[in-house]
C-alpha cells in the first residue's frame, strides 16, 4: 500500500536553530498538508499546499515556517528559528480530493524536540 | 477555541463488547465528519467518515452515527478487539473538499482481553 514517508523519525535542536522536516508524499498526490500534535493535546492543522502555492494556512503558522515542493517529489517544512514551544509530532499528509475519506493519508511523523 | 470536543481522554472495553466513543462539536458550518485511529509512533489512520446529509455511516464494526441538532457525533465498535486498542480522533470540515481537518483532542481506547 503506498506510503507517505517522513524523515527523520526524531530531531533534536537547539532553540534558534533552523530544521528542515521532509516528507515523500505518496506519487500521484496533489494536495500536500502538515499538521502538529503537541504531546497531549489535539492534532493542529498547519498549512496545505497545492499546485506550487501554498492553499491554506492556520495562525500557527507565522513567518517562522515555510513550505517547499524543491524537486516535484519531497515536500518540506523548514522552521526558520526554532522556540521550545515548536516541540512536537509533526505530521505530514498527502491527499487526492474526492474520495469519501480525503484520500487524505498520513505520514508517521517526525517527533521535533526544541533544547 | 475547541470547536471539536472529545469529553473523554480514556475509555476501557471488555473484548467482545461494544466500545461507544463520543464527540461534541460547536461549529454549525461543520458538514462531513471523520474518525481516524492512531497507534504511538505512526500517523492518524482514517477510520469512517459521515456526510452532514445522513445520520448514519456503517463499514463492516465500525458505524458512525451523526445527531446534527446535538452536533454530537459518536462511533461503535462492536464487537471490540484487543487490536482496536489506539487513540480515536474525530475530526470535521466545513464542507467536503475543504482543506483543513479540525481535530478533538482524541480518546484513548482499551480493549481488555
Amino acid at each position: 500500500e503506498p506510503e507517505v514517508t517522513q524523515t527523520p523519525s526524531h530531531q533534536v535542536t537547539q532553540m534558534g536553530q533552523e530544521v528542515i522536516l521532509r516528507c515523500v508524499p505518496i506519487s500521484n498526490h496533489l494536495y500536500f498538508y502538515w499538521y502538529r500534535q503537541i504531546l497531549g493535546q489535539k492534532v493542529e492543522f498547519l498549512v496545505s499546499f497545492y499546485n506550487n502555492e501554498i492553499s491554506e494556512k492556520s495562525e500557527i503558522f507565522d513567518d517562522q515556517f515555510s513550505v517547499e515542493r524543491p524537486d516535484g517529489s519531497n515536500f518540506t517544512l523548514k522552521i526558520r528559528s526554532t522556540k521550545l514551544e515548536d516541540s512536537a509530532m509533526y505530521f505530514c499528509a498527502s491527499g487526492a480530493r474526492g474520495s469519501s475519506n480525503y484520500g487524505y493519508t498520513f505520514g508517521s511523523g517526525t517527533r521535533l524536540t526544541v533544547v | 477555541d475547541q470547536q471539536v470536543k472529545q469529553n473523554s481522554p480514556s475509555l476501557s472495553v471488555q473484548e467482545g463488547r461494544i466500545s461507544i466513543l463520543n464527540c461534541d462539536y460547536t461549529n454549525s458550518m461543520f458538514d462531513y465528519f471523520l474518525w481516524y485511529k492512531k497507534y504511538p509512533a505512526e500517523g492518524p489512520t482514517f477510520l469512517i467518515s459521515i456526510s452532514s446529509i445522513k445520520d448514519k455511516n456503517e463499514d463492516g464494526r465500525f458505524t458512525v452515527f451523526l445527531n446534527k441538532s446535538a452536533k454530537h457525533l459518536s462511533l461503535h465498535i462492536v464487537p471490540s478487539q484487543p487490536g482496536d486498542s489506539a487513540v480515536y480522533f474525530c475530526a470535521a470540515v466545513p464542507n467536503f473538499g475543504n482543506e483543513k481537518l479540525t481535530f478533538g483532542t482524541g480518546t484513548r481506547l482499551t480493549i481488555i482481553p
